[in-house]
Formats: structure tokens, C-alpha cells, sequence
């Protein structure tokens, strides 16, 4: 079956960091980007960053450009999300998602600029 | 960057038709036809129901349908009904960050 599958629920302190995984089941790992995006409690969604799965290439936005890393690896296909000096309004849903972004195959060019598959989210408490 | 804007809530009557703006710039909802929308339910993950502006996955309703002018993309739900009340974010690509997501619309079936 195609899914994400995240990693459980977490409780740090503040200035602590935290490392979220997301593994994928079904597709071929290196096929998709994997994005990752927030949501605070009774917030909306906030896009974070995205790598490669093949390259291991990163971008970021700007404001979590200094605090989160984002690696992989391919040999279990998994994707990991970890945040450094935790404050207490990091406090938020943690979602992996998928994207294509542009490729090219034998029909030419192709750009998918969306996300058409979600883990469920990993919430993450930062709590004192 | 900042999100795009939505309205915060939208309602109607059951089989109404309702639709959400999606204000951007000419960086973002302006510039591409990478405009998606995704509805999410309280406690669950957000779920793609419009991509390219107008092109729905399957499996997704036809009473939902997407287009854009200018900055501004909109979703439009028709024959509104009961399990359409959740909430409504769009998304543009971008040419930096590589995502922007819209501050989200609570869509109640009145």
C-alpha cells in the first residue's frame, strides 16, 4: 500500500531537538521529493523545507533555514525532519508529504507541484 | 514571503454552491498554474482535492472545481454537503520558498 508512516508522538524541553522520520511504503523512495509541514495547534499549515531523496538536496524556508535539518536514507526509505533549540511555539503537527516536482521521462518534460500523499503527522510537545 | 490569503470561514446551506478565494502575488499564484487545494478534517491529514488549478484526482468529486485569475486562485464546492464542512488551504509553488500555503478557510454546511 502507498503511505507514509511517521514516527510517534514526542515531548522535549525547551532547547532540546527533535528528530521526526517519515518512511515510505509502495513507491520507489527516490522518485519523490519529501516535503515537510507544520500545523500549530488550531493553526494552519506552514511549509518547512524539502529534499531530494536522491540527491539529498535541500531548500528551505527562510525561517526554518537555521534550525532544521533535513536527511535521508535510501536504503530503508526513510526521510527524517530534526529541529534544533526547541521553543515552546514549535509546539505543532509534524507532516511528511510527497512531491514529483519537475522530471523527464521518454514523453518529455513533467512538473507536479503538489502533494498527493501525507503521513498522518507526528506531534511534538515542547513543554518545561 | 507570506501566505496567501483565504477568508477565514465560508458557509451554506446544504446543495448551495460555495467558493474560496486564494489571493497571492505575481511571484506566486500569478506567476504558475501550480495552484493546489487540499480540504482537511479535524485530527487528519490534509487530502489533495484540486492540482494545476483545475484538475482533480481521482476519486474526487466533480462537485469540486478550481480556477484562477490573476493573483487570485478559487475552490468551488457545489451541491454543498454535510461532509464538506472541514477546512480549506491552497498552495501555490513558488519560485522562492518553494511553497507557499494559504492561511486556510473553515467551511461550515449551515
Amino acid at each position: 500500500q502507498v503511505q507514509l508512516v511517521q514516527s510517534g508522538a514526542e515531548v522535549k524541553k525547551p532547547g532540546a531537538s527533535v528528530k521526526v522520520s517519515c518512511r515510505a511504503f509502495g513507491y520507489t523512495f527516490t522518485d519523490y521529493y519529501i516535503n515537510w509541514v507544520r500545523q500549530a495547534p488550531g493553526q494552519g499549515l506552514e511549509w518547512m523545507g524539502r529534499i531530494n531523496p536522491n540527491t539529498g538536496g535541500t531548500n528551505f524556508a527562510q525561517k526554518f533555514q537555521a534550525r532544521v535539518t533535513l536527511t535521508r536514507d535510501a536504503s530503508v526509505s526513510t526521510s527524517y525532519m530534526e529541529m534544533s533549540r526547541l521553543r515552546s511555539d514549535d509546539t505543532a503537527v509534524y507532516y511528511c508529504a510527497r512531491d514529483r516536482g519537475y522530471f523527464y521521462d521518454s514523453r518529455g518534460y513533467h512538473a507536479r507541484w503538489y502533494f498527493d500523499l501525507w503521513g498522518r503527522g507526528s506531534l511534538v510537545t515542547v513543554f518545561s | 514571503q507570506s501566505a496567501l490569503t483565504q477568508p477565514a470561514s465560508v458557509s451554506g446551506s446544504p446543495g448551495q454552491s460555495i467558493t474560496i478565494s486564494c489571493t497571492g502575488t505575481s511571484s506566486d499564484v500569478g506567476a504558475y498554474k501550480y495552484v493546489s487545494w487540499y480540504q482537511q478534517h479535524p485530527g487528519k491529514a490534509p487530502k489533495l482535492i484540486i492540482y494545476d488549478v483545475t484538475k482533480r484526482p481521482s476519486g474526487v468529486s466533480d462537485r469540486f472545481s478550481g480556477s484562477k485569475s490573476a493573483n487570485t486562485a478559487s475552490l468551488t464546492i457545489s451541491g454543498l454537503q454535510a461532509e464538506d464542512e472541514a477546512d480549506y488551504y491552497c498552495t501555490s509553488y513558488s519560485s522562492s520558498p518553494t511553497y507557499v500555503f494559504g492561511t486556510g478557510t473553515r467551511v461550515t454546511v449551515l
